[in-house]
This record gives structure tokens, C-alpha cells and sequence, in this order.
């Protein structure tokens, strides 16, 4: 299966733990982006990395919230001190990054429940 | 502030006929357009996408309309199948800035 990855599926963190996401993009992809959907809402922008670089972080909150795309690997999203506030489904996407539009495909996403 | 707006949250549709399902958008921005769609427990599932230099694009059962003087595309599904049953959502973006804005969606429910 040649298509986005991410893991874990499903993930329960406690108030004041740490969850980490991964995100294994498209072959041949080197754009990755994560998005969170909220119960019953639309997905919302959070950050867009190259490999080894963060284009744009301007969905990110300011604390607490870090992603990185090393060299090597995959795409991590992680939620340092997790509260109530942060269960929601979180979904990568990729693309190739080729000149002009670029239609971002879908990872399952990780579904994260802070108790 | 919500650029994307899909007014509808849910559309039922009689299987075999025509499912429309609408979207508008605030900001002028915005030239690229896409239609996804979505499964429980599913990530999205890219549809069909249109550039605003268009006004119609078509895929197979699909196609998508863009109004750029309304700002409002539509995405019509004909003939409706019970496998459409899903929610929907629009997105958009603009050119250079590779982030995508959705709408909340509408959830279809194609009826046999």
C-alpha cells in the first residue's frame, strides 16, 4: 500500500502526558501537512514541512504544539502536556510538490482521546 | 472566521437521482478549488478539483460548478449511489500557499 500512513490509529493519553504522531507520506511525496478536526467540524490547517524545514506553521497554537519531518523517517506531531481540549482526530496529508496545485492525499488519521 | 461555508449539514437523496451539495466561500483569494470525500473513520478522499480559471469541471459521475462573481461552486453527483453515502467536504487554496481551508461539510445519504 504506496498510500499516506499514520500511526497509532487510535491513541488515550492522560491530562498532562505527551502524544506523538506519525506520518509516513506518499512514495515519491516530500510535502507533508497535518490538519485536526474537531467533533463535528471541518479539518483545520495546523502546519505544512519539507523534509528538514517548517513552511508554514501559522495553524500551529503556540505552545505545547511541535512538528518536525526529519531526513530520515517520519513526519512527528507532537503534543507536549495534552488536555481535554486536544481529543480530536488528527490527519496528515502529502503531495508531490510539483509546480502549481498540488492535490493533498489523506492519511486515516490518529484519533486522540485526552482523559 | 469561516471562508468555506457549506450551509447544508446533511442532504438525502433518492438512489439514481441527482445529489447536489453547495459551498461558498468568502475570500477572493482563493483559486483553487477541491471537493473531498469522507468515510467514518476514513481520512478523505480527494473527488475532483477545479481552478478558477475554469468554470466546470467533469469526472465521470461527478462534476463540479464554480461561480466566481457569487463565490460558489457546487459539486453534482449523477446518478446518485448508495456507495456516495458520505460525508462531503470543499476546500480551497490559493495559489502559492499550499495550505488547504475546508468547509464543515454535508453529510449525503443516498436513500435506495
Amino acid at each position: 500500500n504506496a498510500g499516506v500512513m499514520q500511526n497509532p490509529r487510535h491513541l488515550v493519553r492522560r491530562r498532562g502526558q505527551e502524544a506523538r504522531l506519525r506520518c509516513s507520506p506518499m512514495k515519491g511525496h516530500s510535502h507533508v501537512y497535518w490538519y485536526r478536526q474537531l467533533p463535528e467540524e471541518g479539518l483545520k490547517f495546523m502546519v505544512y514541512l519539507q523534509k528538514e524545514n517548517i513552511i508554514d506553521e501559522s495553524g500551529m497554537p503556540k505552545e505545547r504544539f511541535s512538528a518536525e519531518f526529519p531526513k530520515e523517517g517520519p513526519s512527528i506531531l507532537r503534543i507536549q502536556q495534552v488536555v481535554r481540549g486536544d481529543s480530536a482526530a488528527y490527519f496528515c496529508a502529502s503531495s508531490s510538490g510539483l509546480a502549481g496545485h498540488n492535490e493533498q492525499f489523506f492519511g486515516p488519521g490518529t484519533r486522540l482521546t485526552v482523559l | 472566521d469561516q471562508q468555506v461555508k457549506q450551509n447544508s449539514p446533511s442532504l438525502s437523496v433518492q438512489e439514481g437521482r441527482i445529489s447536489i451539495l453547495n459551498c461558498d466561500y468568502t475570500n477572493s483569494m482563493f483559486d483553487y478549488f477541491l471537493w473531498y470525500k469522507k468515510y467514518p473513520a476514513e481520512g478523505p478522499t480527494f473527488l475532483i478539483s477545479i481552478s478558477s480559471i475554469k468554470d466546470k469541471n467533469e469526472d465521470g459521475r461527478f462534476t463540479v460548478f464554480l461561480n466566481k462573481s457569487a463565490k460558489h461552486l457546487s459539486l453534482h453527483i449523477v446518478p446518485s449511489q448508495p456507495g456516495d453515502s458520505a460525508v462531503y467536504f470543499c476546500a480551497a487554496s490559493v495559489y502559492g500557499n499550499e495550505k488547504l481551508t475546508f468547509g464543515t461539510g454535508t453529510r449525503l445519504t443516498i436513500i435506495p
